[in-house]
């Protein structure tokens, strides 16, 4: 079956430590995204890649850094910078950039500064 | 800049009846709507899309209405069942590239 898969389930920070979450999607989408999803807020968007070797400042972008290497794949790194990481952190993909025909979504990681 | 509101509070049904959720927005004109569902500690699960030129879209148990003119989309749920407890999320697109998504409204459905 097709879709996204997210890694770790459960990822666990330091203060000052930079972590790298997975995301891989077979669905054959042009377009990945990432999102940060905190309690009574919508999503938020963090970056977004419309091809490979080619991604976008989303909304939040401060002290996140991604790379698009290849189609599959698009992993996120959240780095010391950002101040306030703990979060649940979605990633999705869609089959045209402007996402009109819907997003599929991974399961997720959720994030906890120690 | 955009913005879009549903419900905080969560709404209470009783199995067998329709959940209507609302969705607003304001400041923008948004080409279509996206409704999704999630449940908790999984990602969002795309359920329905709306154009603008799209009174009513309808997918099973699902309906969902668009209002241009009033900046409000409707997503009802008929015959619900407790399998259907949940939060659904409205999302609308915001133009350049980007889609712009409600908090959520949580639906508990009792049997």
């Amino acid at each position: 079956d097709g879709g996204i898969t997210q890694s770790p389930k459960y990822l666990f920070r330091k203060e000052g430590q930079n972590v790298t979450l997975s995301c891989e999607q077979n669905l054959n989408h042009d377009a990945m995204y990432w999102y940060r999803q905190d309690p009574g807020q919508g999503l938020r968007l963090i970056y977004y890649s419309q091809i490979v070797n080619d991604f976008q400042k989303g909304d939040i972008a401060e002290g996140y850094s991604v790379s698009r290497e290849k189609k599959e794949s698009f992993p996120l790194t959240v780095t010391s910078a950002q101040k306030n990481p703990t979060a649940f952190y979605l990633c999705a993909s869609s089959r045209t950039a402007t996402g009109e025909y819907g997003y599929t979504f991974g399961s997720g990681t959720r994030l906890t500064v120690v | 800049s955009q913005k879009i509101e549903q419900n905080s509070e969560a709404l209470n049904i009783q199995e067998g009846k329709t959940a209507t959720l609302t969705c607003n927005y304001t400041n923008y004109s948004p080409a279509y709507l996206q409704w999704y569902r999630q449940d908790p500690g999984r990602g969002p699960v795309f359920l329905l899309l709306i154009r603008e030129n799209e009174k009513e879209k309808r997918k099973e148990r699902l309906k969902v209405t668009f209002d241009t003119t009033l900046k409000q989309s409707l997503f009802h749920i008929t015959a619900s069942q407790p399998a259907d407890s949940a939060t659904y999320l409205c999302a609308l697109e915001g133009g350049g590239f980007k889609t712009i998504f409600g908090a959520g409204t949580r639906l508990f459905v009792k049997a």
